[in-house]
C-alpha cells in the first residue's frame, strides 16, 4: 500500500515564524503536490513538483515555497506565517502520467495565532 | 477560466441510490477523477473516467460525457459509512495537476 506521512498532525504557530511542513511517501513516485483545504473551497494546490529539485507554483502559491532534495520528501515552507494561512494541509503523491489517482497523507492542521 | 460546479450538499437514507453530479469548464480536458473524504480523514482515489461512458466498481460507478462536460458518481445500497464528502477533480491538460470541485457532503440517515 501506498503510504504517505506528514510530521505532524497539529501545529499551532506564531504570526512571523517560520513554518516547515514535511511529507514522505514510500512508493517512489515521481510527482508530489501541496494542498490546503478550507470549508466550502474544497482542495486547492500550492505547488507540486513532478521530480527532484523540480517545482511548479499551482492556484495560490504567494506566500509559501517548497523543496525536494529527494524523490520521497516534498517540504512546504510558510517563511513568515500569516493567520489567514490557518488551515488543514494536505500531501499527496502519484505516479508520473497518473496525476489523476493521488494518495494523500492525513493532513496538518496548521493554526497561526 | 476553468471551473468544477457540483453540488454542496445531497442527502438519503440507508439502502438508497443517490447520483452526484460534476459539471467542469476547463481548457482542455484528459479525464474525470472522484475522492472520498471523511471527517477528519485524507482524500482517498475511488475512480477515473477518461472515456463517456459507465465505469462500475462494486456499490460504486461513476459516468463520463465528454460532450457536455458532465459526469456523476453512483451510489448504491447507500450504507451509513458513505457519509462523507466528494470531490471531483478534472485532469485538465498534459502535465499539470489536477482541479479539484468544492467537494459534495453526503449524509447517510437510517
Amino acid at each position: 500500500d501506498v503510504k504517505v506521512t506528514q510530521s505532524s498532525r497539529y501545529l499551532v504557530k506564531r504570526t512571523g515564524e517560520k513554518v516547515f511542513l514535511e511529507c514522505v511517501q514510500d512508493m517512489d513516485h515521481e510527482n508530489m503536490f501541496w494542498y490546503r483545504q478550507d470549508p466550502g473551497l474544497g482542495l486547492r494546490l500550492i505547488y507540486f513538483s513532478y521530480d527532484v529539485k523540480m517545482k511548479e507554483k499551482g492556484d495560490i502559491p504567494e506566500g509559501y515555497s517548497v523543496s525536494r532534495e529527494k524523490k520521497e520528501r516534498f517540504s512546504l515552507i510558510l517563511e513568515s506565517a500569516s493567520t489567514n494561512q490557518t488551515s488543514m494541509y494536505l500531501c499527496a503523491s502519484s505516479l508520473r502520467g497518473q496525476n489523476y489517482e493521488q494518495y494523500f497523507g492525513p493532513g496538518t492542521r496548521l493554526t497561526v495565532t | 477560466g476553468q471551473s468544477l460546479e457540483q453540488p454542496s450538499e445531497v442527502t438519503a437514507v440507508e439502502g438508497a441510490i443517490v447520483q452526484i453530479n460534476c459539471t467542469y469548464q476547463t481548457s482542455g480536458f484528459y479525464g474525470l477523477s472522484w475522492y472520498q473524504q471523511h471527517d477528519g480523514g485524507a482524500p482517498t482515489f475511488l475512480s477515473y473516467n477518461a472515456l463517456d461512458g459507465l465505469e462500475e466498481t462494486g456499490r460504486f460507478s461513476s459516468f463520463l460525457s465528454r460532450s457536455d462536460s458532465y459526469g456523476y458518481l453512483l451510489l448504491q445500497e447507500l450504507q451509513m459509512k458513505d457519509s462523507a464528502s466528494y470531490f471531483c477533480a478534472v485532469k485538465g491538460q498534459a502535465g499539470t495537476a489536477l482541479i479539484f470541485g468544492k467537494g459534495t457532503t453526503l449524509s447517510v440517515s437510517s
